[in-house]
């Protein structure tokens, strides 16, 4: 099973700063989703992307899904130690099969 | 809100233990999902099922085995735990229609 690529792997920042999370495929995907992981819980829905091209916003949160379809970003503005989590994407390709990114591992330090 | 409930948080088995992992979800949905989180591996589908008594084999079913009895309920069963099988184990439902998946808080499964 082909895993979508997601990186960095692993992200400690300073409470304030930005950064950008990617995830990329050779394959072109329906949908793309954003989940996030706190310790201790399973993952969380953030946001789906249908359209090529589409940018998404969640309050710091910006989501982008590439014109292709095959590739997407997640940008967080100013973070904060509750943005602290393991961060997944997950690629739609039938009506029933999600595709896992390896996922990103967010460290916001106070 | 939809509720994924996994009864065991944490277990601690055998080598050659049969062990039950056991999820009920309260929302009425046809799809329930059962995914093995490793670090670096993302989330892997081992089996899914679209229906009481229906199953289909993910990608990694090898060593596992599903019941779905209740539309509420999807056990997991691995019938001789092995080493290689420990890890976190998660369970999602899905409404019909919807390639969201709703998650339990996940089943950590250590494998002596």
């Amino acid at each position: 099973t082909q895993l979508l690529e997601q990186s960095p792997q692993f992200l400690s920042i300073q409470e304030g700063e930005n950064l950008t999370v990617y995830c990329n495929s050779s394959s072109v995907f329906s949908s793309l989703q954003w989940y996030r992981q706190e310790p201790g819980e399973g993952p969380v829905l953030l946001v789906t992307v249908v359209t090529g091209g589409e940018v998404k916003k969640l309050k710091r949160l910006t989501f982008q899904f590439g014109d292709a379809r095959k590739d997407s970003s997640l940008h967080i503005t100013a973070a904060q130690p509750g943005d602290t989590g393991l961060y997944l994407c997950a690629g739609a390709r039938s009506s029933y099969k999600l595709i896992f990114g390896s996922g990103t591992r967010l460290l916001v330090r106070p | 809100d939809v509720k994924v409930t996994q009864s065991s948080r944490y277990l601690v088995k055998r080598t050659g233990e049969k062990v039950f992992l056991e999820c009920v979800q309260d929302m009425d949905h046809e799809n329930m999902f059962w995914y093995r989180q490793d670090p670096g591996l993302g989330l892997r589908l081992i089996y899914f099922s679209y229906d009481v008594k229906m199953k289909e084999k993910g990608d990694i079913p090898e060593g596992y085995s599903v019941s779905r009895e209740k539309k509420e309920r999807f056990s997991l069963i691995l019938e001789s735990a092995s080493t290689n099988q420990t890890s976190m184990y998660l369970c999602a439902s899905r409404p019909p229609g919807a390639n969201v998946l709703t998650f339990g808080a996940g089943s950590r499964l250590t494998v002596l």
